[in-house]
């Protein structure tokens, strides 16, 4: 079993959609809790970062980490054809900081 | 401000030959990490350096090395390439070596193709 799990998709929504994307995880060690957007063929850009549990919100984008289910979530609202893109989550545990990355969900917004 | 960055862009290698890529952080930062991305999975890690020691490794063969030089700037060297060594290979940086540095922002990476 991976220690983190993310559908593939590809998820495709029409323009000005509610986009959900999730991951779930098996290490409770996890503190740490990131969202990465990568473009093709270009390297994975930071997004949102949440410590422990909770929600954060930076402009059309949410995060949310729920521990007691090693479960988060990142909503993007009215979505855009500039938000198609592969959106990888990606963990940290204590200690020291290496990425445990899911394998991406691919998004295509479409107009 | 110049972002991360990596060279060469793209690299055709055959089986057997080893190869160098190179790294330069964001400037001021001092821990350099290294992850290698097959097509259609997420990064994995590979290295991480500060302040020119190891500070990790990930579970990839002695093939791989890395090193980290003064200047911060970082090399990774593959021996003995495989076939399944093809992938984009990305750099990250981020400014010190701690559990609250996960702020780590990655370079364009090189794309490696063994043939």
């Amino acid at each position: 079993q991976k220690e983190v799990e993310q559908d593939p998709g590809p998820l495709s929504v029409p323009e000005g959609a509610i986009v959900s994307l999730n991951c779930t995880y098996s290490n409770s060690a996890f503190q740490y809790f990131m969202w990465y957007r990568q473009y093709s063929r270009k390297g994975p850009e930071l997004l949102m970062y949440t410590y422990s549990s909770g929600n954060k919100e930076d402009g059309r984008f949410t995060a949310q980490v729920d521990k007691s289910s090693k479960y988060i979530s990142l909503f993007i609202r009215d979505s855009q054809p500039s938000d198609s893109a592969t959106y990888l989550c990606a963990m940290i545990s204590g200690g020291y900081n290496k990425l445990i990355f899911g394998a991406g969900t691919r998004l295509a917004v479409h107009p | 401000d110049a972002g991360v960055t990596q060279s060469p862009t793209h690299l055709i290698k055959t089986r057997g030959q080893q190869v160098t890529l190179r790294c330069s952080p964001i400037s001021g930062h001092k821990s350099v990490s290294w992850y290698q991305q097959v097509l259609g999975q997420g990064p994995q890690f590979i290295f991480q350096y500060y302040e020119k020691e190891e500070r990790g490794r990930g579970n990839f063969p002695d093939r791989f090395s890395a090193r980290q030089f003064p200047n911060y700037s970082s090399e990774l060297n593959v021996n003995a390439l495989l076939l399944g060594d093809s992938a984009l290979y990305l750099c990250a940086s981020s400014l010190v070596f701690q559990t609250s540095s996960y702020e780590q922002y990655f370079g364009p990476g090189t794309r490696l193709t063994v043939t």
